[in-house]
């Protein structure tokens, strides 16, 4: 049973072009959770989609970052015209359906973007 | 707002020795409290969870972690130490009332364990 799949591991972007990351939930889980790491800090929440809904957005910067998750597909994490500052690790989790808050969150590899 | 601190940034264990890694929370309602684990360049590894019930709460490798609610602390612990333990270890507390867990970390502690 694969885990939560991001990719890609490490993306390299120059300043102004556009980052897209991808998660890839555990099989069977329908809700996908994105999470931001600045270097020597904690992870910080941004989304959390269902397939085809966003339901709770309020980590995600008002401008350059949208989020979706498909009926079909991977849930994508898009940052356009990127800056310095948002290098960071981006991480992506999932959880089953139903009462979320009672399962934990499965958490993939990560996806390491630097900014030049 | 909920939030959790982890106080020290670091804490230096001797292998067979027992650890503690302290997590204080601040919280309106009934805290759900989680721990996890991010070994080098990994994501993070699910330990255990407080949700209910026994403040005791028993997890993965050996680990567990004690819910104090006059205290307002939820700190991990193992008996014996392993250098395999050497991580970095972050606490979590849920957010909000919604039915899904968006996670507040700590700003996490490096656990060393020396041979």
């Amino acid at each position: 049973n694969a885990g939560v799949m991001q990719n890609p591991r490490h993306l390299v972007r120059r300043r102004g072009q556009e980052a897209r990351l991808r998660c890839s939930p555990m099989k069977g889980h329908s809700h996908v959770y994105w999470y931001r790491q600045l270097p020597e800090e904690g992870l910080k929440f941004m989304v959390y989609l269902q397939k085809e809904n966003i339901i709770d957005e309020s980590g995600m910067p008002k401008e350059r970052f949208s989020a979706e998750f498909p009926k079909e597909g991977p849930s994508i994490l898009r940052i356009q015209q990127v800056v310095r500052g948002d290098s960071a690790a981006y991480f992506c989790a999932s959880s089953p359906p139903g009462t979320g808050f009672l399962y934990e969150q499965y958490f993939g590899p990560g996806t390491r973007l630097t900014v030049t | 707002a909920q939030s959790v601190a982890q106080p020290e940034d670091q804490v230096n264990v001797a292998e067979g020795n027992p650890l503690t890694v302290k997590c204080t929370y601040s919280v309106s309602g009934n805290p759900y409290l989680f721990w996890y684990v991010q070994y080098p360049n990994r994501g993070l590894q699910f330990l255990l969870k407080y949700i209910t019930g026994d403040n005791l709460v028993k997890g993965s490798y050996g680990f567990e972690a004690e819910f104090n609610k006059s205290q307002t602390s939820f700190h991990l612990k193992k008996p014996s130490a392993l250098v395999s333990d050497s991580a970095l270890y972050f606490c979590a507390v849920r957010d909000g009332t919604g039915g899904y867990n968006k996670l507040i970390f700590g700003a996490g502690t490096r656990l060393a364990v020396h041979p």
